[in-house]
Formats: C-alpha cells, structure tokens, sequence
C-alpha cells in the first residue's frame, strides 16, 4: 500500500522561502514510473497544481509559480521535497503531496496534507 | 490554461435520492488518438485529501461503490450518484489531465436535504 505524508515548519514568514517534504512508503520514488507531485489547496483559489518531479529528477511546475519552485528527489530516502521562494501571504494553503501515474495522469494517493501559514 | 466550471456550486439531495454534478472545460480533454476522456473525479470528505472516484471520464477507481458514476465526452462531463448514502456528503472536484497546467473545478458542496 503506497502512503505519502508530508512534513514541514507550519509557519514561515513572508519574503522566506517553504521547505517541504513528502516521506514515501510502499515504492520506490527512483522507480521512474511515477510522477510524485506537489499541490495545494486555498478557500479562494481552491486546488492548484504545482508542479511534479520524474524520472530521477526532470521536472514540470505550473507557469503561475514557476520563477519560484523547485522540486527535487532524495532517493536515499525515500522522499521527495518542495521548496517555495519569495512566500506571501497568498501562499498560505494546505499542501499535499500525491503520486501520478504519469505527464498526463490523475492523481492517487494523496498525502493527508499540511497547513502552511505565511506570517510574520 | 484550461477552465474547469463546476454546477452548482452547491447541492442538497435527499437520502436515497439521486445526486448529479456537473463539469464543464473550457476546451475539449478528449484526445484523438486514443478517443479518452482525460478527465478524473475527487471526493474530499472534511480534514481528508481529495480520494480519486473516476478517471478517464467513466472508469471507477477500485473500491469505488457502484453508485457512482461518470459520463460525457468532449467538454461536458457528469457525476452522478444513483442513490445518495449518508457518507457522500463531501465536496466533489472535477480535473483535467489532458494539459499542463493541470487543472481542477472549483467544487461542489454535496450534502444531505
């Protein structure tokens, strides 16, 4: 049974940058058959695709925060990370991490999901 | 990108009562080659991720009661829950996969009438 969790500080101030971390259990994130993904979620804008990490490390991130992501894989441990640069109050939300089958995928399963805050 | 427009925005059903949603594209998500629907549903129940019901438009995901269905093609796409049960109240996400950026419908609040 694959299971995704993420893990990260609740609070970062503005102008600071979100470190995040999904912990992947039952594959293998090197396998290269998956797209292991970031999205967050906002009552205003509501689910917005970040971006994903694949194939040992090629990436995709939405055009909307692309000048501010990076997605990245840490095979030794199984995990794999989002890092938000520049943060505002507009990207306080509740990211979740979840696995794709693929570019052009659904996505299943998603991680319970942390809440980031942006404040000072 | 593509817009994903979901009706209505919410929705009160009565219990054994059929429950349909709608789901709009901004452009068609059917792609040629492969006449598929590139178009999966979500159920997120209160403090829960969104739980995949549906992909290519109509396929159940395993576990999925039957009750729940999808259909349409092109840019207008349906859920429907034949007989609606107590644990259905959710709000309910539409997502194309056909382009990047994927993109999601703003949801539809389902609950018990």
């Amino acid at each position: 049974q694959v299971q995704l969790q993420e893990s990260g500080p609740g609070l970062v101030k503005p102008s600071e940058t979100l470190s995040l971390t999904c912990s992947v259990s039952g594959v293998s994130v090197s396998s290269g058959s998956y797209y292991w993904t970031w999205i967050r979620q906002t009552p205003g804008k509501g689910l917005e695709w970040i971006g994903y990490v694949y194939n040992r490390g090629s990436t995709k991130y939405n055009p909307s925060l692309k000048s501010r992501v990076t997605i990245s894989l840490d095979m030794s441990k199984n995990q794999f990370s989002l890092k938000l640069t520049s943060v505002t109050a507009a990207d306080t939300a509740l990211y979740y991490c979840a696995r794709s089958g693929g570019e052009f995928s659904w996505f299943d399963p998603w991680g319970q999901g942390i809440l980031v805050t942006v404040s000072s | 990108d593509f817009v994903m427009t979901q009706s209505p925005d919410s929705l009160a059903v009565s219990l054994g009562e059929r429950a349909t949603i709608d789901c709009k594209s901004s452009q068609s998500v059917l792609y040629s080659s492969n006449n598929k629907n590139y178009l999966a549903w979500y159920q997120q129940k209160p403090g829960q991720p969104p739980k995949l019901l549906i992909y290519w438009a109509s396929t159940r995901e395993s576990g999925v009661p039957d009750r729940f269905s999808g259909s349409g093609s092109g840019t207008d796409f349906t859920l429907t829950i034949s007989s609606l049960q107590a644990e259905d109240v959710a709000v309910y996400y539409c997502q194309q996969y056909y382009s990047s950026p994927h993109t999601f419908g703003q949801g539809t609040r389902l609950e018990i009438k």
